[in-house]
């Protein structure tokens, strides 16, 4: 069964500074992976997808992550970050079906200091 | 820029009654999604439907569930007698086309109260 984890509920970070957000994954075949944010009273917001090819992608607002196969991680990072970065973050695995169901980790909120 | 939507943002209801939640899933998407979150908990895949039948289904997703697309517009998701576990934000999400990995469009959300 495919599960994800995100080991840091909740991170604060200062405008400007670097932000990593964890992500591990567990699932049988090479996955896909996906980067989800959701603002307060928003729906989820696609940052970044992973498929295939270059282990690097890059995403939406300036943010990019890394899949690692041997440590079965997907961590997301932006080099600065802005206020209106203040979210929450949800990592997720989607299975190599027609449906296609995702299943997501528990979620980091970031809070952007001044 | 199309978006999937969602009616109502937030619904009170009675232990017992039922629910319909309604979703209008991007124009010309083949895939449809329902997910759920109870308050402080992951995100959680419900049900997904395509060609106008359950394609898979969740533990989560018993007999007191069920979907519909009643127009070639509308996806909606019934509890036919809700629990006060029922409590939660209900998100729908469309896919455009069965090609793996495709991108899910979520909306955003439904919260749904159950006292």
């Amino acid at each position: 069964a495919q599960s994800v984890t995100q080991p840091d509920i909740h991170i604060t970070v200062s405008e400007g500074a670097s932000l990593e957000l964890r992500c591990n994954y567990s699932y049988g075949a090479t996955p896909y992976l996906f980067w989800y944010v959701q603002s307060p009273g928003q729906g989820l917001q696609l940052l970044l997808k992973y498929f295939s090819g270059d282990t690097l992608v890059q995403g939406i607002k300036g943010f990019e992550a890394e899949f690692k196969r041997s440590q079965s991680s997907f961590n997301l990072r932006k080099p600065s970050v802005h206020w209106s970065d203040a979210a929450e973050y949800f990592c997720a695995v989607g299975a190599r079906a027609a449906g296609n169901k995702l299943t997501f980790g528990g979620g980091t909120r970031v809070l952007v200091k001044p | 820029e199309p978006e999937v939507t969602q009616t109502p943002s937030h619904q009170v209801t009675q232990m017992g009654q039922e629910v319909i939640l309604r979703c209008v899933p991007i124009s010309n998407h083949l895939y449809f999604y329902w997910y759920r979150q109870i308050l402080g908990q992951k995100v959680e895949f419900l049900v997904s439907f395509y060609n106008n039948e359950i394609s898979e289904k969740s533990e989560i997703f018993d007999d007191q569930f069920s979907v519909e697309r009643p127009d070639g517009s509308n996806f909606t998701l019934k509890i036919r007698s809700t629990k006060l576990e029922d409590s939660a934000m209900y998100f729908c999400a469309s896919k455009p086309t069965q090609e793996l990995g495709n991108e899910q469009f979520f909306g955003p959300g439904t919260r749904l109260t159950v006292l």
